[in-house]
C-alpha cells in the first residue's frame, strides 16, 4: 500500500520569506502523481500544485513550486515570498497514474505566517 | 459549472439516529469519492466510484456505513446507527478519469457532529 509521511506537523515563516514543506511517499508504481493541497480554515480542499511521475522538469505555479525527487521518494513544496493568505494546513498526496483509485494523505502541515 | 455540492454543510445529530450525506459531482464527470476528515486519523478514502459503480470499499470503517451512486449526478452516505466517533468533516470528490492532467475536486465538507 502507498504511505505518505509529512514529518513537519507545523511551520512557521515570516511574511515575504521562503518555507520549505517536505513530503516522502512510498509506492511500487512507475506512474502516478503527487499533489499539494491548501485546506484554510474554511476547510475547502484547494489544490496549489501537481507533478506527473514520469516529468523530470519540477512543477512551478507562481509563487509554488516543487522540488520533486524521484528516487528519493520525495516531494516537497517551496513557498517564495510568503503572504498572510497562505497560513493554511497543507497536505501532500498520492494518486496512481490516470486516476485509477483515490488519493492518499500524508497528515498535513500547519502553516503559520508571521506578519 | 457550481464544482461539487454537497449537503447539509452542518449535521448535528444524537446517537443512534440515521445520517444522510448528500452529493452532487461536477457534471460530465465519471468518478465520484468520498474521504472522511478527523484530527486522529487525518484524510482518508472511505469508497470510490467509476461510472456509478463502487469499486473500492475497503476504507468504509464498518456496516454502519453504506454508500450509493443510483446515477451520475448523485451519491449518498449513510450512517445507521450514527455514533460519537463518527464525528468528522466528510468530503466528497469527482474527478474525470484519464484527464490528463488529472485532478480531482473536492466539495465544501459536511461536519458532521454525534452526540
Amino acid at each position: 500500500a502507498q504511505t505518505v509521511t509529512q514529518s513537519q506537523p507545523e511551520m512557521s515563516v515570516q511574511e515575504a520569506e521562503t518555507v520549505t514543506l517536505s513530503c516522502t511517499y512510498d509506492t511500487s508504481e512507475s506512474d502516478y502523481y503527487l499533489f499539494w493541497y491548501k485546506q484554510p480554515p474554511s476547510r475547502q480542499m484547494i489544490l496549489v500544485i501537481r507533478q506527473e511521475a514520469y516529468k523530470q522538469q519540477n512543477a512551478t505555479e507562481n509563487r509554488f513550486s516543487v522540488n520533486f525527487q524521484k528516487a528519493a521518494k520525495s516531494f516537497s513544496l517551496k513557498i517564495s515570498d510568503s503572504q498572510l493568505g497562505d497560513a493554511a494546513m497543507y497536505f501532500c498526496a498520492y494518486n496512481r497514474g490516470g486516476g485509477a483509485d483515490g488519493l492518499t494523505f500524508g497528515k498535513g502541515t500547519h502553516l503559520i505566517i508571521q506578519p | 459549472d457550481a464544482g461539487v455540492i454537497q449537503s447539509p454543510r452542518h449535521e448535528v445529530t444524537e446517537m443512534g439516529q440515521e445520517v444522510t450525506l448528500r452529493c452532487k459531482p461536477i457534471s460530465g464527470h465519471n468518478s465520484l469519492f468520498w474521504y472522511r476528515q478527523t484530527m486522529m486519523r487525518g484524510l482518508e478514502l472511505l469508497i470510490y466510484f467509476n461510472n456509478n459503480v463502487p469499486i473500492d470499499d475497503s476504507g468504509m470503517p464498518e456496516d454502519r456505513f453504506s454508500a450509493k451512486m443510483p446515477n451520475a449526478s448523485f451519491s449518498t452516505l449513510k450512517i445507521q446507527p450514527s455514533e460519537p466517533r463518527d464525528s468528522a468533516v466528510y468530503f466528497c470528490a469527482s474527478s474525470l478519469r484519464g484527464q490528463i492532467p488529472y485532478e480531482q475536486y473536492f466539495g465544501p465538507g459536511t461536519r458532521l457532529t454525534v452526540t
